[in-house]
């Protein structure tokens, strides 16, 4: 079956500590996407891929990077950068280049500071 | 820049109606419609592109009013397992800009 694979689904960082996020999909979808989802809020856009090789910055990239090699993978490093990183962060893929496509979200990774 | 979500949140008891609305302060030339259950990933229900259409998705329809650059999300009918956060998602006319709303919660009681 397709579909998007987050991993891990629980992370923990230390103070100081860069982390990445996988995100891998085998639909084939051209666009790839990252947010963040605190609490009782809503989606905010961190960085978005529409093809291999290019990416842009979303609303709060400040703190993360993203590198899309293969047009299946799309992942995320969060850096020391990010002073607030606890979050749940969800990636999404989209068939073609248009925003007006639906997006399939993978199950998330939880995000925590120890 | 966010799409603002009337009400908050709602609280409903099986087989009442509900109205979600999604207000842009910029042109808009489509909007999407999100629900996420708790601590799950959300999960796409239709979207609506310029020209005004509505659309329906069994007792869920949307209308889209780009003039006034708003979304309304109907729920007719409604059952237990239309509860959830409820987005939209909207994507700007000036650009490659898309944005999702600040969510209402829909609670359905029995």
């Amino acid at each position: 079956d397709g579909g998007i694979t987050q991993s891990p689904k629980y992370l923990f960082r230390k103070e100081g500590q860069n982390v990445t996020l996988s995100c891998e999909q085998n639909l084939n979808h051209d666009a790839m996407y990252w947010y963040r989802q605190d609490p009782g809020q809503g989606l905010r856009l961190i960085y978005y891929s529409q093809i291999v090789n290019d990416f842009q910055k979303g609303d709060i990239a400040e703190g993360y990077s993203v590198s899309r090699e293969k047009k299946e993978s799309f992942p995320l490093t969060v850096t020391s950068a990010q002073k607030n990183p606890t979050a749940f962060y969800l990636c999404a893929s989209s068939i073609g280049t248009a925003l007006n496509q639906p997006q399939h979200f993978g199950d998330g990774t939880r995000l925590s500071i120890l | 820049q966010q799409p603002v979500q009337s009400p908050q949140a709602v609280i409903l008891r099986e087989g009442e109606d509900a109205v979600i609305n999604c207000s842009s302060s910029k042109a808009l030339y489509s909007v999407h419609w999100y629900r996420q259950k708790h601590g799950e990933a959300p999960v796409f229900l239709m979207i609506l592109l310029k020209g005004g259409e509505q659309k329906g998705h069994e007792k869920i329809s949307a209308s889209f009013n780009e003039k006034k650059q708003q979304s309304s999300l109907y729920l007719t009918a409604s059952q237990l397992s239309y509860s959830g956060t409820y987005f939209c998602g909207t994507e700007t006319n000036t650009g490659n800009q898309f944005y999702f709303g600040t969510g209402t919660s829909l609670t359905v009681i029995p």
